[in-house]
């Protein structure tokens, strides 16, 4: 199993530019998370998708930020536009929440995409 | 709403035990994890206890649970450099879902 994939890992842009974060889940999986992390502020989980809808979104900063998650293997994360203060690292992870199988009801994280908004 | 609580910072000589601990609000917890952030990496499960136990063993780790206190901590036993990394304690009462995490321990093992 490949785990979680993100892309990319390392992004650069600069203010005011749009950036589409990407992330491909476990296959199989049924839920997934995008968090974000600061030194500042910690883990922060932003929004999660179950069964490919999205059922909290109320860690979303703002307008400026959408999340969508078209089928069962691919979600994004958008920033437009994006602001200094976005610089972080993102993260996608993804879980089973349903059966008692080997792993199930664990979050699988991926490697993460580090955002430098200069 | 639900809180998770840990000590920011941690260190230990290499070959004595860590103790991380965690302290959380939600009592309907069902589900308790220890994550392992290495440097440039995503979080990875090192253990979980479920709330109907007290303890876990795995190897050089052992979880104690102390669910009237909502007091959760990890045991490192023979600490060795390649622990040092963040460590993030969870809590879940939904499975596989509504994760809270606290803010991390960082863990540095000196030799």
């Amino acid at each position: 199993d490949a785990g979680v994939i993100q892309s990319p890992r390392h992004e650069v842009t600069e203010m005011g530019q749009e950036v589409t974060l990407r992330c491909k889940p476990i296959s199989g999986h049924n839920s997934l998370f995008w968090y974000r992390q600061t030194m500042m502020r910690g883990l922060e989980l932003l929004i999660y998708f179950n069964n490919n809808v999205p059922i909290d979104d109320s860690g979303m900063p703002e307008d400026r930020f959408s999340a969508k998650m078209p089928n069962a293997s691919f979600s994004t994360l958008k920033i437009q536009p994006s602001e200094p203060r976005d610089s972080a690292v993102y993260f996608c992870a993804s879980s089973l929440t349903s059966g008692g199988g080997r792993g199930a009801g664990e979050l699988f994280f991926g490697e993460g995409s580090r955002l430098t908004v200069l | 709403g639900e809180d998770v609580e840990q000590s920011l910072f941690l260190s230990v000589r290499e070959g004595d035990s860590s103790v991380i601990n965690c302290t959380y609000t939600d009592s309907s917890s069902t589900y308790l994890y220890w994550y392992k952030q290495e440097p440039g990496a995503g979080l990875q499960l090192l253990t979980y206890i479920f709330s109907n136990m007290d303890m876990k063993q795995d190897q050089r780790l052992t979880v104690l649970l102390n669910k009237k206190d909502k007091h959760l901590s990890l045991r490192i036993a023979d600490t060795q450099t390649g622990d040092s990394a963040i460590y993030f304690c969870a809590e879940s009462i939904d499975y596989g879902q509504n994760f809270v995490f606290g803010p991390g321990t960082r863990l540095s093992v000196l030799p």
